[in-house]
Order: C-alpha cells, then structure tokens, then sequence
C-alpha cells in the first residue's frame, strides 16, 4: 500500500538549518508530483512547496522562499526538503503529500505522511 | 493567511447531518478551480474525503459529499459517527497567489 514516511524534525535554533526527508513506497515514486504542507499548532495547513516528478520544476510559497529547498532522489524514493534561516514561524509539523489529478493545477493531494515536528525556538 | 474561510467549529449528534461552509473568492473557488476536502486526526495521516468539488475516493463513505457553488463550497456529512470527529479543510489553488491554499479549518464535534 502506498506509504509517506518523514523523518528529520527536532528542534532547532533561529537561523538554523534542518532537513526533511520523506521515504515513499507503495506506488511508482518517479511519475510523480510531490508536495510539502505544514500545520503551524493551532493553525490550519500551509502549502510550502512541490516538486515536479523528474525534479526539475520546483515551486515555493512565498513565505519560505529564498529559504527553503525541495528536492528528491527518484532511485531511491526519496523526498527531501532543506530548510535554511529558520525562523520561529516555522514552528510547524510537516507533511510530505502526493498529488492526485491529471490537470496541474486541479490538483489535489492524495496521500499524505504522518508529519514530522520542526520546532524552532532558542 | 487563509484565503478560503471556514467556520471554525460545527457539531452534531450520533446521526444528524452536517454541513461545513467554505467561502473563496475570484481568484480561487470563483475561478473555476476544483475544491477538495481533507480529514485531519491529529497524529495521523490526513486524509483526502472530496476531490474535484464531489468524488469520493475509494473507501470513503457515501455519508460525505461535496459541492461548489460560485465562490463557496460544502461539504456534508449525514449520518454522523463518533468517528467523524475531527478537523475538515477545503483546498483550492489561487491564480493570484500562484499556489494552493487551504481553508482556515472547521473541528467537528460529535456530541
């Protein structure tokens, strides 16, 4: 069955750098689209950013941009996202989501991880 | 910030119905762009109930339905169980923002 699996959330100090990985299995990796979410505590769902299925075509929100880097690793299906000049703000669990839906941008998110705990603070 | 709003709490009991509002605007919703909705537990997985405004994926219950009207969207659930209880989130894309975007999130408590 298909499975996301995060890993790399700790805490972490204010212009600090962190990075995500997310270990897919259960589907064909490479053919897709991959995103990551976030959920600040008590807020709702930030989308952060995607990466296209072969890593070339990257897109970020405007509130991690400049700062953080979604990449991935098809032969090992893997997906990684590099965070840099952490700020507090980006207290957040973390999720890494496939994308559903043959029509970019129509898209929706079909599987999801479990999420992992990024917490920023000195 | 969130471009689609929900309300932030609805509740119902063992097998009343429900429905949960999000409203957009012309850059999202009122743009034609398709809404789907998504379950949260926390600790868990989120998980997609509505995609494309009214399909459901496989293996989730006929109880849940969506539709789109203009700039707003519903989703309703009837026959409520206990094990509804959770977090509801629309989802969109934004032609303004060039991204995504979620709904403010709506708890649902099941009395």
């Amino acid at each position: 069955q298909v499975q996301l699996v995060e890993s790399g959330g700790r805490l972490v100090k204010p212009g600090g750098s962190l990075r995500l990985s997310c270990a897919a299995s259960g589907f064909t990796f490479s053919d897709y689209y991959m995103t990551w979410i976030r959920q600040a505590p008590g807020k709702g769902l930030e989308w952060v950013a995607y990466i296209g299925s072969s890593g070339n075509t990257m897109h970020y929100a405007e509130s991690v941009k400049g700062r953080f880097t979604c990449s991935r690793d098809n032969t090992q299906r893997l997906l990684y996202l590099q965070m840099n000049s952490l700020r507090a703000e980006d207290t957040a669990v973390y999720y890494c989501a496939r994308f559903g839906g043959p029509s970019f941008p129509y898209n929706w998110f079909d599987r999801w991880g479990q999420g992992a705990l990024v917490t920023v603070s000195s | 910030q969130s471009e689609l709003t929900q309300p932030p709490s609805v509740s119902g009991a063992p097998g009343q119905r429900v429905t949960i509002s999000c409203s957009g605007s012309s850059s999202n919703i009122g743009a034609d762009f398709d809404v789907h909705w998504y379950q949260v537990v926390p600790g868990t997985a989120p998980r997609l109930l509505i995609y494309g405004d009214n399909n459901r994926p496989s293996g989730v219950p006929d109880r849940f339905s969506g539709s789109k009207s203009a700039t707003s969207a519903s989703l309703a659930i009837t026959g409520l169980q206990a094990e509804d209880e959770a977090e509801y989130f629309c989802q969109s894309y934004d032609s303004s923002l060039r991204g995504w975007v979620f709904g403010t999130g709506t708890m649902l408590t099941v009395l």
